[in-house]
C-alpha cells in the first residue's frame, strides 16, 4: 500500500538537544512538506521541498532543518535553536504543488 | 499566517442529521481544499473545489464556493458517528505548494 510514514509517533526531547523525525513516501510525490500544529490551531508550514536536492523555508523555518537527499525521505530536524518545540509534527506528500496533499499519522514532540 | 477560518468552531450533532461548516478567507485563490483529522491522525484529503468553480459533491459531502463573498461551505448530510473529527479547510493562493489552514472545526456525531 502506498503512504507516508513517519517515525517516532512520540518523541522526547532534552534541553540543547537535536532531534530528527523521519518522514518516508512511496508515492512517487515530488513534492514533500513539514507541518507544525498545536493544540486548537491549523498547520503552519515550516519547510517544503518541490523537488529531490530543493527544499524552501515555510512560515516558521527558525529553529528546524531538512534535507531532500531522495524522492522518497524529507527529515525534519528539530534544533536546539527552537526554544518551543512541543508540537504535533505532520509530514506531507504531493504530486505537485497544487495537488491535494497526503499525510502522514505525526510525530509527538515534547520536552523531557 | 492563518488564512482559512472556520466557524462554527465546533459542533455537536446526532446522528442522521445534517452537518454544516463555514470557510471564510482573505485573499484571492486558486482553490480550496477541505480536509478532515481523526484524533491523533494525520490529516485525509475530502475534497478540492477550483476558484471558477461553485458546488462540488461527493458522497455524502457537499462543498459550495463562493469567490465574492470569499467563503466556503462543506455539508455532511446524514452524519455517522464515524464523521466525528476536526475538519479544516486550507486555500491554495497560487504560490506553490503553500497552503494555509483554517483552525478546524471540532465535528461530534453522538450516537
Amino acid at each position: 500500500d502506498g503512504g507516508i510514514t513517519q517515525s517516532p509517533k512520540y518523541l522526547f526531547r532534552k534541553e540543547g538537544q537535536n532531534v530528527t523525525l523521519s518522514c518516508e513516501q512511496n508515492l512517487n510525490h515530488d513534492a514533500m512538506y513539514w507541518y507544525r500544529q498545536d493544540p486548537g490551531q491549523g498547520l503552519r508550514l515550516i519547510y517544503y521541498s518541490q523537488i529531490v536536492n530543493d527544499f524552501q523555508k515555510g512560515d516558521i523555518a527558525e529553529g528546524y532543518s531538512v534535507s531532500r537527499e531522495k524522492k522518497e525521505s524529507f527529515p525534519l530536524t528539530v534544533t536546539s535553536a527552537q526554544k518551543n518545540p512541543t508540537a504535533f509534527y505532520l509530514c506531507a506528500s504531493s504530486m505537485s504543488g497544487h495537488q491535494p496533499q497526503h499525510f502522514g499519522d505525526g510525530t509527538r514532540l515534547s520536552i523531557l | 499566517s492563518q488564512q482559512g477560518e472556520e466557524d462554527p468552531q465546533a459542533l455537536s450533532i446526532q446522528e442522521g442529521e445534517n452537518a454544516t461548516m463555514n470557510c471564510s478567507y482573505k485573499t484571492s485563490i486558486n482553490n480550496l481544499q477541505w480536509y478532515r483529522q481523526n484524533s491523533g491522525r494525520g490529516l485525509v484529503h475530502l475534497i478540492l473545489i477550483r476558484s471558477n468553480e461553485r458546488e462540488k459533491h461527493s458522497g455524502r459531502l457537499r462543498v459550495t464556493l463562493d469567490t465574492s463573498k470569499k467563503s466556503s461551505s462543506l455539508l455532511i448530510t446524514a452524519s455517522r458517528a464515524a464523521d466525528t473529527a476536526s475538519y479544516f479547510c486550507a486555500t491554495d493562493d497560487g504560490s506553490w505548494g503553500k497552503l494555509q489552514f483554517g483552525a478546524g472545526t471540532q465535528v461530534v456525531v453522538t450516537p
